[in-house]
């Protein structure tokens, strides 16, 4: 089975460039996760949906972080503008239901470098 | 707030020992425990995941407790090999700050088994 598939696996730009983060969550999970891991702060929620419907976006850090899922099978995070403190290795995951027995299953990234 | 704290941060081990990783939590209030492994450059593999009504899980030379009262669970992993070398994550999962079963990460135990 496929899994999570994210892309790009890693981006490197410019400040004040917009970035646009790309995910596919595993065929027939209702919830999808962004993630962000950093030295600093490990590993941090930015924003969930449910059927493509953002739940909670307490984690997003400021109003240039922004995420879209216009269907079941495609999300996006985007910055804009871009900035150093954004550099991070940014996850996506999903879960098949809302179930606290079903594990998240995570993509392998995007490692983002803002110069 | 939940916090989640991993320990030892790193351990360096001879193959073929047995070893036990750490977690602790603050709020017993959870759904579940998960432990993760992360390689390098990768993303996160669910290992094994407890829920609260449950003590303990098992999967192949892995072995996961959990003490939710006293707000911990150790990863059991014996007959360490090589392969076994990356960084564990645990998570925590549950209605943290209101959001729908988030899940709280630690820190994570850098673990280098050597030949």
């Amino acid at each position: 089975d496929a899994g999570v598939i994210q892309s790009p696996r890693h981006e490197v730009t410019e400040m004040g460039q917009e970035v646009t983060l790309r995910c596919k969550p595993i065929s027939g999970h209702d919830y999808l996760f962004w993630y962000r891991q950093t030295m600093m702060r490990g590993l941090e929620l930015l924003i969930y949906f449910n059927n493509n419907v953002p739940i909670d976006d307490s984690g997003m850090p400021e109003d240039r972080f922004s995420a879209k899922m216009p269907n079941a099978s495609f999300s996006t995070l985007k910055i804009q503008p871009s900035e150093p403190r954004d550099s991070a290795v940014y996850f996506c995951a999903s879960s098949k239901t809302g179930n606290y027995n079903q594990p998240q299953h995570f993509g392998d990234g995007t490692r983002l470098s803002i110069l | 707030k939940q916090e989640v704290t991993q320990i030892p941060a790193a351990l360096s081990v001879p193959e073929g020992e047995n070893l036990v990783l750490n977690c602790s939590f603050t709020d017993s209030a959870i759904y579940n425990l998960q432990w993760f492994r992360q390689d390098p450059g990768k993303g996160l593999t669910s290992l094994l995941l407890i829920q609260s009504s449950q003590r303990e899980q098992t999967s192949g030379r892995l072995n996961a407790s959990l003490d939710k009262s006293s707000g911990r669970s150790t990863l059991y992993i014996a007959a360490s090999q090589p392969g076994d070398s990356a960084t564990y994550l645990c998570a925590v999962g549950g209605m943290f700050s209101g959001g729908y079963n988030k899940l709280i990460f630690g820190a994570g135990t850098r673990l280098a088994v050597h030949p």
